[in-house]
């Protein structure tokens, strides 16, 4: 069971604005740890959207935002195109069970 | 270009043993780290554990303690994830992804490798 909790999903047409929040507790986010974002398209494995809250990696379009704010962080997706449905996954640490990675439970982004 | 190749499908009996290879390339390997990820039919994505290239220091998942070991081959640039007493529920694909560090703590996976089926069933 994942300590960074997702929407199983969100839906938006093209061209419109959606946002996948990503809580967690005084042991991860909320203790100072980035949360970085992960984009799945079906069927291929995960690749690096968003790293230390903010930043995109060379090559991720900037209608990708992430912020990140107390306990919580967001993935905000502008200018939604059918090539953006996938599944997408935050990931931090946490300071708790001798320290490890985590991973969100998951967002599945359909474009209507 | 940077990238991590991983060993082919494996199909196994329940309390067998796995292990999966994933080697690098178009980098200094043991400038980064190696984390393994798994991903259940239908599920999300589960951290296994990360290992050091440099050093060979490990941090293990606390529910795979006793069970996985990661190591790695510097002479080669390659990482191996080893999984014991397999059961059903460790049906699966796993992948491995370079780790880069800025801190303790502080990581994420920038290059990831397409991922190694293992079932387990009798």
């Amino acid at each position: 069971q994942s300590v960074l909790t997702q929407p199983p999903s969100v839906s938006g047409a093209p061209g419109q604005r959606v946002t996948i929040s990503c809580t967690g507790s005084s042991s991860n986010i909320g203790a100072g740890y980035d949360v970085h974002w992960y984009q799945q398209l079906p069927g291929t494995a995960p690749k690096l959207l968003i790293y230390g809250n903010s930043n995109r990696p060379s090559g991720v379009p900037d209608r990708f935002s992430g912020s990140k704010s107390g306990t919580s962080a967001s993935l905000a997706i502008t200018g939604l195109q059918a090539e953006d449905e996938a599944d997408y996954y935050c990931q931090s640490y946490d300071s708790s069970l001798s320290g490890s990675g985590v991973f969100g439970t998951g967002t599945k982004v359909t474009v209507l | 270009q940077v990238q991590l190749v991983q060993s082919g499908a494996e199909v196994k009996k329940p309390g067998a043993s796995v292990k999966v290879s994933c080697k690098a390339s178009g980098y200094t390997f043991t400038s980064y780290g190696i984390s393994w990820v798994r991903q259940a039919p239908g599920q999300g994505l589960e951290w296994m554990g990360w290992i050091s290239a440099y050093n060979g220091n490990t941090n293990y998942a606390q529910k795979l303690q006793g069970r996985v070991t990661m190591t790695t081959d510097t002479s080669t640039s390659t990482a191996y994830m080893e999984l014991r007493s397999l059961r059903s529920d460790d049906t699966a694909v796993y992948y491995c992804a370079r780790e880069y560090s800025y801190g303790y703590g502080f990581y994420y996976m920038d290059v990831w490798g397409k991922g190694t089926t293992v079932t387990v069933s009798s």
